[in-house]
């Protein structure tokens, strides 16, 4: 079945720098890849997503690309600020059909004032 | 516009209870996941509801049983609860698109947290 590896688990940076949160897929046939929030105590929250149609998708602070030939993709985050806290989830589905989310195992950034 | 809600918000079990987790889901959605969250992992997919079938199962045994009704909410139950079923239980909806199902995002509610002792 599908595999979703996330890399690093955790993550920590200076408020105004960049973090970077790679994932690797296995089932070739995915082709929507969400991007999860999740703060202590809540349900994880979308902030973006991407499909195979396009290579990197863009909002404001954040950033999303995509290399389907290698099977990975990233999630890039500028000008951290410390509420960027949380962790965070990749995951991976195909998209037609009844979506099954694989979840990666989450990185844990933590943006220090 | 209400988002996913889910009920109750915590529950503590005794091992080889039964236990019944109840999801709402948001407004104009008509499918519902269900995830498994241990603590410091990532969810893990355990079945998806649509037009009250079954439509999709993870890899959990059949203590794990649900429901959809015909309001669209639904219903988790775990029988014969063991130390291991601990964990945050995730609700997700999604609405699908007339014929093909394509490109539905997934949307959370904030999860039961269930204890087993």
């Amino acid at each position: 079945g599908e595999n979703v590896e996330q890399h690093p688990s955790t993550l920590s940076v200076q408020e105004g720098d960049s973090a970077v949160i790679k994932c690797t897929y296995s089932d070739s046939a995915s082709n929507y890849f969400p991007w999860y929030k999740q703060e202590l105590g809540k349900g994880p929250q979308l902030i973006i997503d991407i499909r195979s149609n396009v290579g990197e998708k863009k909002d404001q602070r954040i950033a999303v690309t995509l290399n389907k030939t290698a099977k990975h993709f990233s999630l890039h985050i500028t000008e951290t600020q410390p509420e960027d806290s949380a962790v965070y989830f990749c995951a991976a589905s195909r998209e037609t059909g009844f979506q099954k989310l694989v979840f990666g195992t989450g990185t844990r950034l933590l943006v220090s004032p | 516009d209400a988002g996913v809600t889910q009920s109750p918000t915590h529950l503590i079990k005794t091992r080889g209870q039964q236990v019944t987790l109840r999801c709402s889901p948001k407004s104009g959605h008509d499918t519902v996941s269900w995830y498994q969250q241990a603590l410091g992992q990532g969810p893990q997919f355990i079945f998806q509801y649509y037009e009250e079938e079954e439509r999709q199962r993870g890899n959990f045994p059949d203590r794990f049983s649900g429901h959809q009704f015909p309001n669209y909410s639904s219903e988790l139950n775990v029988n014969a609860l063991l130390l291991g079923d601990s964990a945050l239980y995730l609700c997700a909806s999604s609405h699908g698109t007339s014929g093909r199902r394509v490109g539905e995002t997934q949307y959370f509610g904030p999860g039961t947290r269930l204890l087993v002792l």
